[in-house]
C-alpha cells in the first residue's frame, strides 16, 4: 500500500537550522513534494525532487533518496515567519499526490 | 496572472443538504484536483479531472462527485452532507507550463465547509 510518515511537531530557535524528515512507501513513485502551510491558509509549493540528491533554494533545501524512500526538508537561518506546517507528499503517477499529515514547526525566539 | 481561485470562501450547511464548490485553475493549467483537509491533518485526495473526465479517484464515497468544464474550471458536489464532511476543501491545478514541472500542483485558498 501507500504510506507516508513525518514527525507531528518540532520546535526550533530563531536563526537555527532544522531538518524535517519524511519516509514513504509506494509502488508507483514519480517525485517528492514539500509544501508549507500556515494556519488557516492553503499549502504553498516549496520544492519537488525527482532525482536523488540535494536541491537548494535560498534558505530551504530538500533531499531525496529514492532507494531508501526518504526525504528531508532543511530550513536554515530560521525566522519567526517559518512557523507553519510542512507537508511532505509524493506523486504516484497521473499527478495523483498523496500527502502526509504534516509537521507543525514552531520557531521560538 | 491569476492563481487558483475558489468560491465560496466559507459555507455553513446542515446535515442532509447538498453543496457545490467551485474552482478556477491557474492560467494555462488543464488539470484540477480536489482535496479534503480535516483540522490537523494533511490534504486527502478526493479526485482529479482532466479533459472533462474524472481521471483518478481517492477513497471517498459516491456522495462526492465532480465536473470539469471546457474552460478547465471545476465543481465539487457533495450530497447528503454528514457532520464529518466539515473540513477545508482545497482545489489544486497543474498542467504543462513553460517553466514549471507538469506534476507540481498549485493550491487555491480553499472553501471552509461547516456542517451542523
Amino acid at each position: 500500500g501507500q504510506n507516508i510518515d513525518q514527525p507531528t511537531e518540532m520546535t526550533a530557535t530563531e536563526g537555527a537550522i532544522v531538518q524535517i524528515n519524511c519516509t514513504y512507501q509506494t509502488s508507483g513513485f514519480n517525485g517528492l513534494f514539500w509544501y508549507q502551510q500556515h494556519a488557516g491558509e492553503a499549502p504553498t509549493f516549496l520544492s519537488y525532487n525527482v532525482l536523488d540528491g540535494l536541491e537548494e533554494k535560498g534558505r530551504f533545501s530538500s533531499f531525496l533518496s529514492r532507494s531508501k524512500g526518504y526525504s528531508y526538508l532543511l530550513l536554515k537561518e530560521l525566522q519567526m515567519k517559518d512557523s507553519a506546517s510542512y507537508l511532505c507528499a509524493f506523486s504516484g503517477g497521473y499527478q495523483k499526490v498523496t500527502f502526509g499529515t504534516g509537521t507543525k514547526l514552531q520557531v521560538i525566539p | 496572472d491569476a492563481g487558483v481561485t475558489q468560491s465560496p470562501t466559507h459555507l455553513i450547511k446542515t446535515r442532509g443538504q447538498q453543496v457545490t464548490l467551485r474552482c478556477s485553475p491557474k492560467s494555462g493549467h488543464d488539470t484540477v484536483s480536489w482535496y479534503q483537509q480535516a483540522l490537523g491533518q494533511g490534504p486527502q485526495f478526493i479526485f482529479q479531472y482532466y479533459e472533462e473526465e474524472e481521471r483518478q479517484r481517492g477513497n471517498f464515497p459516491d456522495r462526492f462527485s465532480g465536473h470539469q468544464f471546457p474552460n478547465y474550471s471545476s465543481e465539487l458536489n457533495v450530497n447528503a452532507l454528514l457532520l464529518g464532511d466539515s473540513a477545508l476543501y482545497l482545489c489544486a491545478s497543474s498542467g504543462v507550463g513553460l517553466a514549471e514541472n507538469q506534476e507540481t500542483q498549485y493550491f487555491g485558498p480553499g472553501t471552509r465547509l461547516l456542517v451542523l
